[in-house]
């Protein structure tokens, strides 16, 4: 079955440093690859997503690219601030699947410090 | 703004009743929606597939009697924990597709005491 394994966490980092966060990613078809973003208190919200390979998603400073060789779709920012200290999760939407549910990572914690 | 709402967004009941969570689209229809649960510090794993018109269809190891969902129109589907326990409490949250991509509500925080 499909499945998304992604970074533990928490990642703590300063401000203004270089974030990576990985994503790997098994599916039977040719999923759709998300990033989703949960403040504290609060529902996800789609941060970017890439639908075939090589697509790179991009938002609010944050680039993910599609590798289908290596399966993977790691999200990364030059600068992170705090306020983008939340809970990011990876997630596979399978074409093969009825109705387009998806399948999340376990999520990783970013904090980030002034 | 919001595709998806979703109600109430937080809600505590005594154990041993239920409680009933509102997922709506706002501005399309939905024939599929999904609920996820989160457990603290985890993450998102579906429980059932509403199906619009039929029966929704449950994961593995999710109580169909103790969650029952109805999806009785295109826009509104609806999860009931039925004789609510402690253990039940979570964090609740529905998605549908609007034009391929999902949208999530913004989630349901239930105590059950």
């Amino acid at each position: 079955g499909d499945s998304v394994t992604q970074m533990e966490g928490p990642v703590t980092l300063s401000e203004e440093a270089f974030l990576t966060i990985n994503c790997t990613y098994t599916a039977t078809g040719y999923p759709s690859l998300f990033w989703y973003v949960q403040y504290p208190g609060e529902g996800l919200q789609l941060l970017l997503k890439a639908t075939k390979a090589d697509d790179k998603g991009s938002n609010k400073g944050f680039e993910a690219t599609y590798r289908k060789e290596t399966t993977s779709f790691h999200l990364e920012k030059g600068s992170v601030q705090v306020s983008d200290s939340a809970v990011y999760f990876c997630a596979l939407s399978d074409r093969n699947n009825a109705g387009n549910m998806l399948t999340f990572g376990g999520g990783t914690r970013l904090m980030v410090k002034p | 703004g919001a595709v998806v709402s979703q109600h109430p967004s937080r809600v505590i009941c005594k154990s041993g009743t239920s409680v009933k969570i509102e997922c709506r689209s706002l501005d399309f229809q939905a024939t599929t929606m999904f609920w996820y649960r989160q457990f603290p510090k985890q993450s998102l794993m579906l429980m059932a597939t509403s199906n619009e018109g039929s029966k929704a269809t449950y994961e593995q190891g999710v109580e169909k009697d103790k969650f029952l969902i109805n999806h009785a129109s295109l826009t509104l589907s609806t999860l009931t924990v039925t004789s609510a326990h402690p253990e039940d409490s979570s964090f609740y949250i529905c998605s549908a597709q609007r034009l391929r991509e999902p949208f999530f509500g913004q989630g349901t925080r239930l105590t059950v005491v």
